[in-house]
């Protein structure tokens, strides 16, 4: 069972509408990530949060908006999406110290109409 | 910068033979290294890790990992593999940052098993 929780797990939107993804996580992780994946792809990393700070963004459109409510809450709000921005959202969370793995959900399936 | 390549984008088996899958890296300081598996429309799940405490590295499912310097190498393997073991497999080098870690991952390598 993963301990990162995401929903939803399946969302469909057209390009005008507003949503938000969701994650979460109880391991006392300190560190969050968004990652964007197409498919037969590699993860693509999105937005680091780290204490509740953005600290990485890969030159990410604005129509993807991060927050971090706090230490175990990790938003993505969507907004005016392209049907190429279908894809799977995954997020991870991993410890400040240590080795640097990061622990994923199970991602929510994103589709743009 | 930190890469990594894995040879071979599809690998197939036959139920219980030796699964092989190649990962080399490439790292201007001693590397983090990590084998992730994804099955279809879920998560990456952590397979196991090289953390430099031991070059033989055991994990989930009877996967292990060898890291050889010499080689710039963290090959998987799994000494029969099981029809469950069909999935997409990611290598990973991990860029250690203050505060967070950012992972390099390989364009992934999908295993096929068959009867």
């Amino acid at each position: 069972d993963t301990e990162v929780t995401q929903t939803p797990k399946h969302l469909v939107m057209g390009m005008t509408n507003k949503k938000s993804l969701k994650c979460e996580q109880h391991m006392g992780h300190r560190a969050m990530y968004w990652y964007k994946q197409k498919a037969k792809k590699p993860p693509e990393l999105m937005f680091v949060y780290s204490y509740e700070k953005l600290s990485i963004n890969e030159s990410v459109p604005s129509r993807f908006s991060p927050e971090c409510p706090n230490s175990s809450l990790l938003n993505l709000h969507l907004h005016a999406l392209q049907p190429e921005d279908s894809a799977l959202y995954l997020c991870a969370s991993s410890q400040i110290d240590g080795a640097g793995e990061l622990f994923f959900g199970e991602g929510s399936r994103l589709t743009v109409l | 910068a930190q890469s990594v390549t894995q040879l071979g984008s599809h690998v197939s088996v036959s139920e219980g033979a030796l699964v092989l899958l190649r990962c080399n890296y490439s790292s201007s300081v001693p590397p983090y290294l990590f084998w992730y598996v994804q099955y279809p429309n879920q998560g990456l799940q952590l397979l196991l890790k090289y953390t430099s405490a031991a070059t033989l590295v055991k994990g989930i499912n009877g996967f292990e990992a060898e890291f050889k310097k010499s080689e710039t190498s963290f090959h998987l393997t799994k000494p029969s593999a099981h029809m469950s073991d069909a999935a997409e497999y990611f290598c990973a080098v991990s860029a250690r940052r203050t505060g967070y870690s950012t992972l390099t991952f390989g364009k992934g390598t999908m295993l096929l098993v068959s009867p």
